[in-house]
């Protein structure tokens, strides 16, 4: 059973802290993700992975880093929090596809992180 | 500029009765397509794909219809039951982006009353 884990489920954070996200799979996915849901806009891709210390910008990358040190491991950063950055976050992984289709992604819990 | 639309945010339907999901694409080089079932407090599950070689997959209550010229899927739940109560997501993918990426849509909540 595939398994993604986010380090918190609730977080409360405050304008202008750095803030960790993190994310671990244990399935040996290549590809690993980051999206933001907020209502009335849907997933939007923040940052992927698709190999260790690889990364490439998904469609609203300001404002965010990402690290990826480890194959199983795909961390978030907020450099500098603001209250527009308050949203579900979302950590998906997925194998390689074949032919450059992506395999199925599976989606952690998500961390709710409010930021006041 | 939204590729993938769900134009309906919400959906109510009586339980038993057929539920009827819907999303458009404008990318016409969108090969793959995949609906997510998603839970309060939840992460999103994977429901059903279809690829565009195809134009319906089915899965038990699930099937997926698609539409290549209207640039149109729809998701049938038949009969719908009151677990189905969640946000459903479409996503497509282009298999020769190499990028392994979905675009979403924006998501509609399905309610089914008992």
């Amino acid at each position: 059973d595939v398994k993604v884990t986010q380090s918190s489920r609730y977080l409360v954070k405050r304008t202008g802290e750095k803030v960790f996200l993190e994310c671990v799979q244990d399935m040996d996915h290549e590809n690993m993700f980051w999206y933001r849901q907020d209502p009335g806009l849907g997933l939007r891709l923040i940052y992927f992975s698709y190999d260790v210390k690889m990364k490439e910008k998904g469609d609203i990358p300001e404002g965010y880093s990402v690290s990826r040190e480890k194959k199983e491991r795909f961390s978030l950063i907020l450099e500098s929090a603001s209250t527009n950055q308050t949203s579900m976050y979302l950590c998906a992984s997925s194998f390689h596809g074949t032919g450059g289709t992506g395999e199925t992604q599976y989606f952690g819990p998500g961390t709710r992180l409010l930021v006041l | 500029d939204q590729q993938v639309k769900q134009n309906s945010p919400s959906l109510s339907v009586q339980e038993g009765r057929i539920s009827i999901l819907n999303c458009d694409y404008t990318n016409s080089m969108f090969d793959y397509f995949l609906w997510y079932k998603k839970y309060p407090a939840e992460g999103p599950t994977f429901l059903i794909s279809i690829s565009s070689i195809k134009d319906k997959n089915e899965d038990g209550r699930f099937t997926v219809f698609l539409n290549k010229s209207a640039k149109h899927l729809s998701l049938h739940i038949v009969p719908s039951q009151p677990g189905d109560s969640a946000v459903y997501f479409c996503a497509a993918d282009r298999s020769t982006s190499g990028t392994y990426k979905y675009i979403f849509g924006t998501g509609t909540r399905l309610k089914v009353l008992a």
